[in-house]
């Protein structure tokens, strides 16, 4: 079974970079591929980005180009940098499993909260 | 606002039957693009419930069922129980933003 765990600074500053990990444990990296969606308080569900096994990336162009989604394949570790944040980039930061052929997301770590204040 | 529509919220009392849609548009539900469903619980994350429209994984009760029509597709829950509540979320694909994408959500709350 499959277990996503994110972590990360809690507290970033304004203007600053968001920096999370998710450690992946208990599954392959081959068949799928791994994306950071974000939950801003009481609201719904964002899709941030992803990153294959292969390294290819894609993420969403709402955030203008200031997303870096990365593999430690030798870590077992997803990466996401978020540059130049503000508050409304406050939120539950979600690392999850995606399915290729269909784009589903079938297991979640438990979510960090970020919080972007001076 | 979402790309994908959802009511805001329903309502049921224990044992009835709700539908939650979830309304796209061209370039994605209508363009046959798959639909999934999330539930999720205050403070957890999402819980998979449908994918690829219809299909349940395992330990998801077949209470719940999922369709997909032209440009829309809906949740049902049958035999309605407390823990049913919290909010749900369809999702797709679009494939002129070419991203995944949610819809607003809906808050479920069993009466």
């Amino acid at each position: 079974q499959v277990q996503l765990q994110e972590s990360g600074p809690g507290l970033v500053k304004p203007s600053e970079t968001l920096s999370l990990s998710c450690s992946v444990s208990g599954g392959s990296f081959g068949s799928y591929y791994w994306t950071w969606i974000r939950q801003a308080p009481g609201q719904g569900l964002e899709w941030i980005g992803y990153v294959s096994r292969s390294g290819t990336t894609k993420h969403n162009p709402s955030l203008k180009g200031r997303v870096i989604i990365s593999l430690d394949l030798s870590r077992n570790q997803v990466s996401l940098k978020l540059t130049s944040v503000t508050a409304a980039d406050t939120a539950v930061y979600f690392c999850a499993r995606g399915d290729w052929n269909y784009n589903f997301f079938d297991a979640w770590g438990q979510g960090a909260l970020v919080t972007v204040s001076s | 606002q979402s790309v994908l529509t959802q009511p805001t919220s329903v309502s049921g009392a224990p044992g009835q039957r709700v539908i939650i849609s979830c309304t796209g548009g061209p370039s994605n539900i209508g363009a046959g693009q798959d639909v999934h469903w999330y539930h999720q619980l205050p403070g957890k994350a999402p819980k998979l419930i449908i994918y690829v429209n219809s299909n349940r994984p395992s330990g998801v009760p077949d209470r719940f069922s999922g369709s997909r029509s032209g440009t829309s597709a809906s949740l049902a829950i049958a035999g309605l129980q407390a823990d049913d509540e919290g909010h749900y979320y369809c999702a797709s694909f679009d494939l002129s933003l070419i991203t995944s994408l949610f819809g607003g959500g809906t808050k479920l709350t069993v009466l």
